[in-house]
């Protein structure tokens, strides 16, 4: 069964240091969305991503973040400068379509500790 | 706003026994779809069922069914015959249009079920 994919699994950085979290979404999907997790705390919607464009993203999102596709399978996030508030479990999801039933597919999660 | 709403932070079970965990959302939209995610220890999400708004029939896949409730805004995970594999964190989450036409989902604080052997 085709499966979205993160890598790493997990990730520590000193803060002020730039990370990029990778995703490789499933093959026919269309729709990248990238959320958050802090530990303890309920998953939080960062961004949506189509048609090599930003769609939506939330007030978390800001400029020290940002979101690209590279190539035709990674998806990836990039954190310009961290904080130690940037330290969470981050979720990348896929869905092929968009509408009522647009099951997003989880990836397993990149955790993220900025020391 | 809550939009999403889990009352029951912490849920203890015998195995084997069904257990309900309570969901209630709140949405002006007439189409939405609503989710159930289990996240166990390891961290990753795992999809359990979806139910559209506009499904007749509560939804059910395998142990897991879905007691939608629309006019009371609930949606409601019924696990049956419970396994000692179900203990985990469980997330109610809604699908929602945003102001721009797109699409997001919006979490509850999640309850996190134990089984008891």
């Amino acid at each position: 069964e085709p499966e979205v994919t993160q890598t790493p699994s997990h990730q520590v950085t000193q803060m002020g240091q730039e990370v990029i979290l990778r995703c490789v979404p499933i093959s026919n999907h269309l729709y990248f969305y990238w959320y958050r997790q802090i530990l303890g705390q309920k998953v939080e919607f960062l961004v949506s991503f189509y048609n090599n464009e930003i769609s939506e993203k939330s007030e978390i999102f800001d400029d020290q973040f940002s979101v690209e596709r590279p190539d035709g399978s990674n998806f990836t996030l990039k954190i310009r400068s961290t904080k130690l508030e940037d330290s969470a479990m981050y979720f990348c999801a896929s869905s092929e379509v968009r509408g009522p039933r647009d099951e997003q597919y989880f990836g397993p999660g990149t955790r993220l500790t900025v020391t | 706003a809550q939009k999403i709403t889990q009352t029951q932070p912490g849920m203890f079970v015998q195995e084997k026994e069904a257990v309900t965990l309570d969901c209630t959302y709140d949405t002006s939209d007439q189409s939405y779809g609503l989710f159930w995610y289990k996240q166990p220890s390891s961290g990753e999400m795992i999809f359990l069922i979806y139910q559209g708004s506009y499904d007749e029939q509560n939804a059910t896949e395998g142990r897991y069914s879905l007691n939608f409730q629309k006019a009371r805004k609930s949606a409601n995970l019924v696990i049956s015959a419970s396994q000692l594999g179900d203990s985990a964190m469980y997330f109610c989450a809604m699908r929602e249009l945003t102001n721009f036409g797109n699409e997001k989902l919006t979490f509850g604080t999640g309850t996190r079920l134990t089984i008891i052997p």
